[in-house]
């Protein structure tokens, strides 16, 4: 099946330190990438929309100058928080999907800020 | 706007024993609804998905699910639990077969406790 890989698992930074985090679509061409965000005892919510070569779409109340997303290529989409703070800690999730097929997941991030 | 509720953050069976999971969606237009399971250091894994076919969809592991316009539910079912069915289990819904244009919507998520 379709294996998505995302890295790292986890992260420890200090406050105001930008980290970033890779999903990578190993065996299949990802034309749409998705990042969610899981705090504690809630669900995912949807934070952008990744297509390969264009600017990310943003959810409403999600920071776009925060949570720098890009998607450089069809197997590769990273996200990037800028200047991290301790309410960004959280876990985020990547998927992918070819087309509008079913979306596969990566295993998650989970980001401590110091 | 779309929204999606489980019921119950826990749910606890014996092996052996009937599971069911309780989702109920809102969405102003026709849902694509999915079942997703994660186990521990996992990505999520898709059991099962209603894209407006069959009403009753079977999925992997023995899972299936019963699309209920008229209820709005989307509930999960298994006939007899194993062990290796712990896990927490996610319900979703998106207007898109496979949420390939538009992200998913998940509920908070439901962690399946079996007991021996």
């Amino acid at each position: 099946g379709a294996v998505v890989s995302q890295h790292p698992s986890r992260v420890i930074c200090k406050s105001g330190t930008s980290v970033k985090i890779e999903c990578r679509s190993l065996d299949f061409q990802a034309t749409t990438m998705f990042w969610y965000r899981q705090f504690p005892k809630k669900s995912l919510m949807l934070m952008a929309t990744s297509n390969e070569g264009s600017k990310a779409t943003y959810e409403q109340g999600v920071e776009k100058d925060k949570f720098l997303i890009n998607h450089a290529s069809l197997t590769l989409s990273t996200l990037t928080v800028t200047s991290a703070h301790p309410e960004d800690s959280s876990f985020y999730i990547c998927s992918a999907t070819q087309g509008g097929d079913i979306q596969y997941f990566g295993a998650g991030t989970r980001l401590s800020v110091l | 706007a779309q929204s999606v509720t489980q019921l119950g953050s826990h749910v606890s069976v014996s092996e052996g024993a009937l599971v069911l999971l309780r989702c109920n969606y809102s969405s102003s237009v026709p849902p694509y609804l999915f079942w997703y399971v994660q186990y521990p250091n996992q990505g999520l894994q898709l059991l099962l998905k209603y894209t407006s076919a069959a009403t009753l969809v079977k999925g992997i592991n023995g899972f299936e699910a019963e699309f209920k316009k008229s209820e709005t539910s989307f509930h999960l079912t298994k006939p007899s639990a194993h062990m290796s069915d712990a896990a927490e289990y996610f319900c979703a819904v998106s207007t898109h077969s496979g949420g390939g244009a538009d992200g998913l919507t998940f509920g908070k998520g439901t962690h399946l406790i079996i007991q021996p």
